[in-house]
């Protein structure tokens, strides 16, 4: 399977701030890609996702930022609560979803009040 | 409407054991997807089932394999445990196979002793 690679491995932000999670890849074939939030004990829930062919996605205050040539895209998380802290995951999959959706190996995310 | 059932949430096995985990998908998904999640390898795919048949398959040895029922219902099933395998298995599932909106449950906790 292709990577996914995503930074950082650990955010601190304070309440109301912007966090923002990076992820890159390699495989030009990923045509789906989205993030995804898991709390403790839960299983990852969907938060927000985007096709290669819109720069821009948002979703109240959750943005993705989507940069083709670059292969590259970003979640940013606006006005950031404490009930945002969890663990967050991008993923892509390649057309078909023949591999399955392929992980970035997460970002633990605490917004301290 | 009801979520992803995974049952049962905990086990602790015996090196060499077999287990059988049980995945019961959203109503009207005919699609279930298998992950497995480790802090050292992230998020990975096992396999994907759709219409009682294996769609594909991720990068693990034959000793994980799986099934689908005509409910649509799946289980997954590991044999000769090793100590490695310790982990939380997620299951996903969707309308169809890989569809752009994979729910997933909150997983079983597999512990190998």
């Amino acid at each position: 399977q292709q990577q996914v690679k995503q930074s950082p491995q650990s955010l601190i932000v304070q309440k109301g701030g912007i966090s923002i999670i990076n992820c890159a890849y390699e495989n030009t074939a990923f045509d789906y890609f989205p993030w995804y939030q898991q709390f403790p004990g839960k299983g990852p829930a969907l938060l927000i996702a985007i096709r290669p062919d819109v720069s821009e996605k948002k979703e109240g205050r959750f943005t993705i930022s989507f940069n083709k040539s670059a292969k590259q895209f970003s979640l940013h998380i606006m006005d950031s609560q404490p009930g945002d802290s969890a663990t967050y995951f991008c993923a892509a999959r390649a057309g078909g979803g023949a591999d399955g959706l392929t992980f970035g190996k997460g970002t633990h995310l605490i917004i301290q009040p | 409407k009801a979520g992803v059932t995974q049952t049962p949430r905990y086990l602790i096995k015996t090196r060499g054991q077999q287990v059988t985990l049980s995945c019961s998908p959203i109503s009207g998904h005919r699609s279930v997807s298998w992950y497995q999640q480790t802090p050292g390898q992230g998020l990975q795919f096992l396999f994907e089932y759709f219409s009682e048949t294996q769609r594909n398959k991720g990068n693990f040895p034959g000793r994980f394999s799986g099934r689908q029922f005509s409910n649509s219902r799946s289980e997954m099933n590991v044999s000769t445990l090793e100590l490695g395998d310790s982990a939380l298995y997620l299951c996903a599932s969707s309308l169809v196979p890989m569809n752009t909106e994979a729910f997933f449950g909150q997983g079983t906790r597999l512990t190998v002793v």
